[in-house]
């Protein structure tokens, strides 16, 4: 079955490049049926959906991240990652990889998921 | 942006119970809209999509109605593995997706 896993720094500076891998294994990142997407929950609060693309590299981001924010993919390790700059304490969550669809008729959401990693923002 | 509240914010039920769990958007989304299952530490769970499918392997007690703006995730009969954290989630905006603030479920 499809699994994602999460990897990367758990410390991060105020001002740097957080950095996360998402790693996909039994399945292959360049099906067309779906695309991979980067979700963030900070501590204690809700979900906040930070971007996505698809294996041709095609992305899109959430507009208030949009900046910011650099994903892209590698399809010959099966892996996409995501790139926040300029973090600051408010960038500190839980990261989480997942799939997605992206159907015109019903919709996009996220099956599975990676477990997550915590990212924290201090110097 | 689409704005997406649920409420109640926080819920206490009992096992057996049949508990109702209500996301409302700030404009149409159609039936856009997914529920997920949080348990603490764990990463959510997709329960319903496109308002009110079933996700294969989630347990029939778990139900999801409405369309255009107000949205309901219903449990027929609560079971001890269901108190946790609840999110809807709206995919009506082309490419932008976003999530009620989440309702949690505890035991009373």
């Amino acid at each position: 079955q499809l699994q994602l896993q999460e990897s990367g720094p758990g410390l991060v500076k105020p001002s740097e490049t957080l950095s996360l891998t998402c790693t996909v294994s039994g399945g292959s990142i360049s099906s067309s049926s779906y695309y991979w997407g980067w979700i963030r929950q900070p501590p204690g609060k809700g979900l906040e959906w930070i971007g996505s693309i698809y294996y041709s590299g095609s992305t899109y981001y959430n507009p208030s991240l949009k900046s910011r924010v650099t994903i892209s993919v590698d399809t010959s390790k099966n892996q996409f990652s995501l790139k926040l700059s300029s973090v600051t304490a408010a960038d500190t969550a839980v990261y989480y990889c997942a799939r997605h669809s992206d159907d015109i008729l019903t919709g996009c959401w996220f099956d599975p998921w990676g477990q997550g990693t915590l990212v924290t923002v201090s110097s | 942006d689409i704005q997406m509240t649920q409420s109640p914010s926080s819920l206490s039920a009992s096992v057996g119970d049949r508990v109702t769990i209500t996301c409302r958007a700030s404009q149409s989304i159609s039936s856009y809209l997914n529920w997920y299952q949080q348990k603490p530490g764990k990463a959510p769970k997709l329960l319903i999509y496109a308002a009110s499918s079933l996700q294969s392997g989630v347990p029939s007690r778990f139900s999801g109605s409405g369309s255009g703006t107000d949205f309901t995730l219903t449990i027929s009969s609560l079971q001890p593995e269901d108190f946790a954290t609840y999110y809807c989630q709206q995919s009506y905006s082309t490419r932008v997706y976003t999530f009620g603030q989440g309702t949690k479920l505890e035991i009373k």
